[in-house]
């Protein structure tokens, strides 16, 4: 079955504490990316990756890193959460950038710093 | 930078009638994608319905359809007959390049039985 995963789906810990959320992909879409999600904002994108070793910086991208260094996988590292990024994160993939007809989303991940 | 504006932050309509969620953009490209998104209380993020912007032709998915008006830069949703499991929020979202998709702030529908 075409999916994006995410791990975990729930997550509550506390402020500093380093963190990772994985996303994967099995469709070879070279195209993933990262969005939080906030009441009364909508979604917003934290970082974006065209292909492997290719990252750029999304609206939101403080506080975040990501790396890909395999074509599924799509992990978003956060070194030093904080409570404001307590959210509902999404990760998305897309076969290509010129070929933006869908993004395919993942369950989501509610992520609580306190 | 593209921007998205939903205007209604909240609808509700009674079970079986229609209803309309507006949309605006704003970009300067002339190729683009247009989507909504459905998103109920499982908070997956469901595709309803999306628009090519060099079609003049308005997209249809069963009850749903939209207007795309291009000069004016509005891409409206339509749900016929409305139901039940309709209820949720709706995005509608903008995608013309590299930098993912622009998403609006979401209306929330509500479906009075």
């Amino acid at each position: 079955e075409a999916q994006v995963t995410q791990n975990p789906r729930y997550l509550i810990t506390v402020t500093g504490k380093k963190l990772t959320v994985t996303c994967s992909q099995n469709m070879n879409h070279e195209y993933m990316s990262w969005y939080r999600q906030d009441p009364g904002l909508g979604l917003r994108q934290i970082y974006y990756s065209m292909n492997v070793e290719v990252t750029d910086k999304g609206d939101v991208p403080e506080g975040y890193k990501v790396s890909r260094k395999e074509k599924r996988n799509f992990p978003l590292i956060l070194e030093s959460p904080s409570p404001n990024q307590t959210s509902l994160y999404f990760c998305a993939s897309t076969p290509r950038v010129t070929h933006f007809n869908e993004q395919f989303f993942g369950p989501g991940t509610r992520l609580t710093v306190l | 930078a593209q921007t998205v504006t939903q205007s209604q932050p909240e609808m509700s309509v009674q079970e079986a009638e229609t209803v309309t969620l507006s949309c605006t953009y704003d970009t300067s490209e002339s190729d683009y994608y247009l989507f909504w998104y459905k998103q109920p209380p499982s908070r997956q993020m469901i595709l309803v319905i999306r628009q090519e912007a060099y079609k003049q032709q308005n997209a249809t998915e069963n009850r749903f359809s939209v207007n795309f008006q291009k000069a004016a830069k509005s891409f409206s949703l339509k749900i016929s007959d409305s139901q039940l499991g309709d209820a949720a929020m709706y995005f509608c979202a903008y995608g013309g390049g590299a930098d993912g998709l622009t998403f609006g702030k979401g209306t929330h529908l509500i479906i009075q039985p």
